[in-house]
């Protein structure tokens, strides 16, 4: 059972302020990780994939990769209102191809 | 690029019937597309995998009789919930894929079933 686990939140940050989201997953043998954004009653929207172990940065968001300790994160710096959402970390096993998704963790940026 | 539609958005239905659910990507040709189900405060689960022109795989514990998945072109896959129950309510979300090697899922908007 391929299991990807996540704080379900919320998690409550200042405008301006960093977000940090962890994610940790159970199959050694997955090989992409996947960062979503979901608002409320809407379908995930891709902010990012990794692949391979440290960082990898992409204007606010900075997805870093350790698969040694089977931990994925998501930075989200210069927090805005509008990154107020559920995040979804989803992980990817290369024989399956299919995507299995955490819970997700809410994100609340306050103005 | 890369946009998947879905139809309809929203439904509501008696119990005992059926619904079809459209997939479709509008500007590019899905190999793959998947079939998700998310149930309030809970995350998105795989229903069934299809290929163009190949039977769908299902995920355990879904009831592929049920569900009946039809992916007859590279741009179109419909799921038919047969004789719909209140607690088949849910936000049924597809989404597709380009090419075998491909990493991104392109996401539908999703449809809201209601089964009273």
């Amino acid at each position: 059972q391929k299991e990807v686990e996540q704080n379900s939140g919320p998690l409550s940050v200042p405008e301006g302020a960093i977000a940090s989201l962890n994610c940790t997953y159970s199959d050694r043998g997955s090989q992409s990780f996947f960062w979503y954004r979901q608002y409320s009653g809407k379908s995930p929207e891709l902010i990012m994939f990794i692949y391979s172990n440290g960082d990898k940065e992409d204007g606010r968001f900075t997805a870093q990769l350790n698969k040694a300790s089977q931990y994925v994160s998501l930075l989200i710096r210069d927090s805005q209102p509008s990154d107020s959402a559920t995040y979804l970390c989803a992980v990817m096993n290369s024989g399956y191809s299919t995507l299995t998704f955490g819970k997700g963790t809410m994100l609340l940026v306050s103005p | 690029g890369a946009v998947v539609s879905q139809h309809p958005s929203w439904v509501i239905c008696k119990s005992g019937t059926s619904v079809k659910i459209e997939c479709r990507s509008l500007d590019f040709q899905a190999t793959t597309m998947f079939w998700y189900r998310q149930f309030p405060k809970q995350s998105l689960m795989l229903m069934a995998t299809s290929n163009e022109g190949s039977k769908a795989t299902y995920e355990q514990g879904v009831e592929k009789d049920k569900f009946l998945i039809n992916h007859a072109s590279l741009t179109l896959s419909t799921l038919t919930v047969t004789s719909a129950h209140p607690e088949d309510s849910s936000f049924y979300i597809c989404s597709a894929r380009q090419g075998p090697h491909s990493y991104e899922q392109y996401f539908g908007p999703g449809t809201r079933l209601t089964v009273t």
